[in-house]
């Protein structure tokens, strides 16, 4: 079982920044926040992983809190292209760190 | 740098007939993995390959469902006799090195599989 919980949907305003939270109270210290992505009709597509400090890459800025338990993904203009499945993944090693998809959050970027 | 390729794109079958489907890894990459995803579901581990070898098919009906990766490259998945709730899209992905808690997985457009 997945180890994050996420809102089922969001909508965000194209060239605004979309914020995505992602809880995991469970999280053990040398786990893994990942994030991937999946638009329509592709496969999943990484973005962006971190496990204490935030984390900033050409996609997407990822800030965790200090207590680790939740994540925040922040694609800071987001667009049209953005629209898509957002999957946070917490990278468990009792499971030989395998991705466990979860259902995500569907992001909806609207004009 | 070319991405994970899959073939066929598409394919509809009906059931108790068998299908395979085919991947390439990303040139390099020692780890495969083959997930399921169901409309509506996150994509689910079927398999993982390291090199030619097996490291993880707990999540794999074996009574139906086979994988092969001889020469530590490529690979098939076979399905055989198919179900209705076999009906998915099967993807491929590929990493550098095995199950690390920071190893990348770079996934294929996958396979659409209809069984009618």
């Amino acid at each position: 079982d997945a180890k994050t919980t996420q809102p089922t949907s969001m909508d965000c305003a194209e060239g605004r920044a979309a914020n995505l939270p992602c809880n995991h109270s469970t999280i053990s210290g040398n786990e893994y926040v990942y994030w991937y992505r999946q638009i329509h009709s592709q496969g999943p597509q990484y973005i962006i992983h971190g496990l204490k400090n935030n984390e900033t890459n050409e996609m997407a800025s990822l800030i965790i809190t200090e207590d680790r338990k939740s994540s925040t993904l922040i694609l800071p203009h987001a667009t049209l292209r953005d629209t898509a499945v957002y999957y946070c993944i917490v990278r468990v090693m009792e499971y030989g760190n395998k991705l466990v998809f979860g259902a995500g959050t569907i992001l909806r970027v609207k004009s | 740098e070319a991405g994970v390729a899959q073939s066929p794109r598409y394919k509809i079958i009906e059931k108790r007939q068998s299908v395979a489907f085919w991947c390439n890894p990303i040139s390099g990459h020692a780890t495969l993995y083959w997930y399921q995803q169901i409309l509506g579901q996150g994509p689910k581990l079927l398999i993982q390959f390291q090199n030619n070898g097996v490291v993880d098919d707990s999540q794999l009906p074996k009574d139906r469902f086979s994988a092969e990766r001889l020469k530590g490259v490529d690979s098939t998945l076979k399905i055989q006799p198919a179900k209705l709730e076999d009906s998915a899209v099967y993807l491929c992905a590929s990493s550098l090195t095995r199950g690390q808690s920071t190893d990348t997985q770079y996934f294929g457009p996958g396979t659409r599989l209809t069984v009618l």
